[in-house]
């Protein structure tokens, strides 16, 4: 069974600074997708970005970039020049192999400080 | 606007009472999912399906019955509503050929079980 982990409930950052948010995954698979939705306070969930297990470099997309290292079966969010409107719930998921359902991670509430 | 629309967008139901949520897609997507969102478990998997007249069970089946009699619904029924299942209903959909995009999210159903 794949298990996505995040060990952040909630994350404090000043605005302007870099912020990571911690993801780590567990799968036998060796194909898989890794991406990440943000959902604010309105409640929509908004994609950010993906990683394929077999892409070389890390995906990266506007002022969001992931950090993978397969090794370490982590998926780290990356996200630089916080803004006031990155405040939100962020959430980790995977798509293992060739199934197009996703396990989601139990979210990361970031709040981005004036 | 293209997207996932889900009905309705709030509810409260009494004890053992039934319901349907229904979600349509207008984007010809093959996938469909319903997921629930409780807070601190993030986004669980109730039921999907991978084309029309086809579901399949997720994470968390137990109490709910789904059907996609047409490619563009996916209905969601709770044939006996229970406290437990208080939460945050959302759809999703996906295209098998856009696999990085993720899915498509409806605005979520905020279902009170009193």
């Amino acid at each position: 069974a794949q298990k996505i982990t995040q060990t952040q409930p909630g994350m404090f950052v000043q605005e302007k600074e870099a912020v990571t948010l911690d993801c780590t995954y567990d799968t036998s698979d060796q194909s898989y997708g890794l991406f990440w939705y943000k959902q604010p306070s309105s409640g929509e969930m908004i994609f950010l970005i993906y990683q394929g297990s077999y892409d070389e470099q890390n995906a990266t997309e506007g002022r969001y970039s992931l950090n993978f290292q397969k090794a370490r079966k982590s998926a780290n969010l990356v996200i630089s020049a916080s803004q006031l409107g990155d405040s939100a719930m962020y959430f980790c998921a995977m798509r293992p192999g060739s199934a197009r359902q996703l396990t989601f991670g139990s979210g990361t509430q970031l709040t981005v400080l004036p | 606007n293209a997207g996932v629309t889900q009905t309705p967008k709030f509810r409260v139901l009494k004890t053992g009472q039934s319901m349907t949520l229904l979600c349509a897609q207008d984007m010809n997507h093959e996938y469909m999912y319903w997921y629930r969102q409780d807070p601190g478990m993030g986004l669980r998997l109730i039921h999907y399906s991978v084309g029309e007249g086809t579901t399949a069970k997720g994470e968390v089946p137990d109490g709910y019955n789904v059907s996609r009699l047409k490619k563009q619904n996916f209905l969601l029924g709770l044939e006996s509503a229970a406290p437990s299942q208080t939460s945050v209903y959302f759809c999703a959909s996906s295209s098998w050929d856009r696999i990085h995009y993720g899915y498509t999210f409806g605005s979520g159903t905020r279902l009170t079980v009193v």
